[in-house]
């Protein structure tokens, strides 16, 4: 079956401009997650979405960063006024958490490149 | 708080030698769970095991293998005849039973050379 899929697969923006970065998981997952790996690093937690329930978005670093999960399927990770920090690969993963966490499958990223 | 230490940064070893990767953990939850991940050239993340803190068996998977040690809270994957395929970089990784995010390491890089 069809894996996670994110588009665009590369986008590079200007500093100060709005970028959305878009999610879709794996059929029947509930949890998705959004994750950024920055050049050569670990993956930081950004936020986590698990069917109808309020997200977690204790992971995201900035008010600049928003993401919404629309009819609990596809997600869109948006962030404003880009600043040249924010240039990272961002992941995204479903996962059909039943008991406990569960594996999570990634999708192949988006590389954020701002100038 | 948790957290993944992987303190070897890279590794570099010769084709159909064995490789251990280290992977030491922090939580303060007596129930968790212990992840690896693959992440190879390509750039898309392979899952590769789950183990939940209940259980300290090994396990082998093909020429992988994992040796879970509560005592030490090290949980260390080893390649048995590595091969250039192998070549990745490798992430550990924890996740708190309650909790909704996994605390990943910093990774291993892994190259295996003819």
């Amino acid at each position: 079956g069809a894996g996670v899929s994110q588009s665009p697969s590369n986008k590079v923006t200007e500093k100060g401009k709005d970028v959305e970065l878009r999610c879709d998981p794996i059929s029947g997952h509930t949890a998705l997650y959004w994750y950024r790996q920055s050049l050569g690093q670990g993956l930081e937690f950004l936020i986590y979405f698990q069917g109808n329930s309020a997200p977690d978005k204790s992971g995201l670093p900035s008010d600049r960063f928003s993401a919404e999960r629309t009819g609990g399927s596809v997600s869109t990770l948006t962030i404003q006024r880009t600043q040249q920090e924010d240039s990272a690969v961002y992941l995204c993963a479903s996962s059909s958490r039943i008991i406990g966490p569960g594996e999570q499958y990634f999708g192949p990223g988006t590389r954020l490149t701002v100038t | 708080a948790q957290k993944v230490t992987q303190a070897q940064t890279e590794i570099s070893v010769v084709e159909k030698e064995d490789v251990t990767l280290d992977c030491v953990y922090e939580t303060r939850d007596t129930t968790y769970y212990l992840f690896w991940y693959k992440q190879p050239p390509s750039g898309e993340l392979v899952f590769l095991i789950r183990r939940n803190s209940f259980d300290e068996q090994n396990e082998i998977s093909g020429r992988y293998s994992w040796n879970f040690q509560k005592s030490t809270s090290s949980f260390n994957f080893t390649i048995t005849a590595s091969q250039v395929v192998d070549s990745a970089v490798y992430f550990c990784a924890l996740s708190e039973a309650l909790g909704n995010d996994m605390r990943f390491g910093a990774g291993t890089r892994l190259t295996v050379k003819p």
